[in-house]
């Protein structure tokens, strides 16, 4: 089994629906990530969680909302999509080693926002 | 300025010679950098990771750190068709990685 999941894996909505991106991980890490992904663009952070009870506001949060419901859920919301928010979203985890800290990346989410 | 910037590509190489693929990163605060392989439509996967001044081999692959030129360079030997992909670079500040754009590598069999 993979060691971090997304669901769904693809998703179409309509412009000013509420959808929730869910990510859920074994790998017993503290530290958890939101990324998206645009050609061109990059990876760029969007939320990002060092313990349940940790959030913060990575370089693109604005339309964006995240939940640390456990260790090993972090789930992320758009609270009413826009279609330029149509990307590839990713969720990843960390261990928080100093300098062997390495990130590990679930399978994605498609979103596409009409 | 980004924080990790790459050339974007493509990078052609034939198949069995070496791809070179180059990163710079802005902050000197760095202390781990990671090279990521990205399929099309897939999620990045781990290659390796330096922290060290100097070279670090695993395989076919070699990472070369200097942070006097705050320069990451990845080596790939004997290249496969199979090594076709988006290579990402990234940095950790400690607080936050930072990846670049990614320099798309196309091995030509």
């Amino acid at each position: 089994d993979a060691d971090v999941t997304q669901t769904p894996r693809n998703r179409i909505t309509k412009t000013g629906k509420r959808i929730m991106l869910e990510c859920s991980q074994t790998k017993g890490h503290d530290r958890m990530y939101w990324y998206r992904q645009d050609p061109g663009l990059g990876l760029r952070l969007i939320y990002y969680s060092f313990d349940v009870k940790d959030i913060n506001k990575g370089e693109i949060s604005d339309g964006y909302s995240v939940s640390r419901q456990a260790q090993a859920k972090f789930s992320l919301s758009l609270e009413s999509a826009i279609p330029n928010q149509t990307a590839l979203y990713f969720c990843a985890t960390s261990d928080g080693g100093r300098y062997q800290e390495t990130q590990y990346f679930g399978p994605g989410t498609r979103l596409l926002v009409l | 300025q980004k924080e990790v910037e790459q050339n974007s590509g493509p990078l052609s190489v034939p198949e069995g010679a070496i791809a070179s693929l180059n990163c710079t990163y802005s902050d000197r605060g760095s202390q781990s950098f990671f090279w990521y392989r990205q399929y099309s439509g897939k999620s990045p996967e781990l290659i390796m990771f330096i922290y060290s001044n100097g070279d670090k081999e695993d395989g076919r692959f070699t990472a070369q750190l200097n942070k006097a030129s705050q320069y990451v360079s990845l080596l790939i030997r004997d290249s496969q068709p199979s090594d076709s992909a988006t290579y990402l670079c990234a940095a950790n500040t400690g607080n936050q990685f930072y990846f670049g754009t990614g320099t798309s590598l196309t091995v030509i069999p």
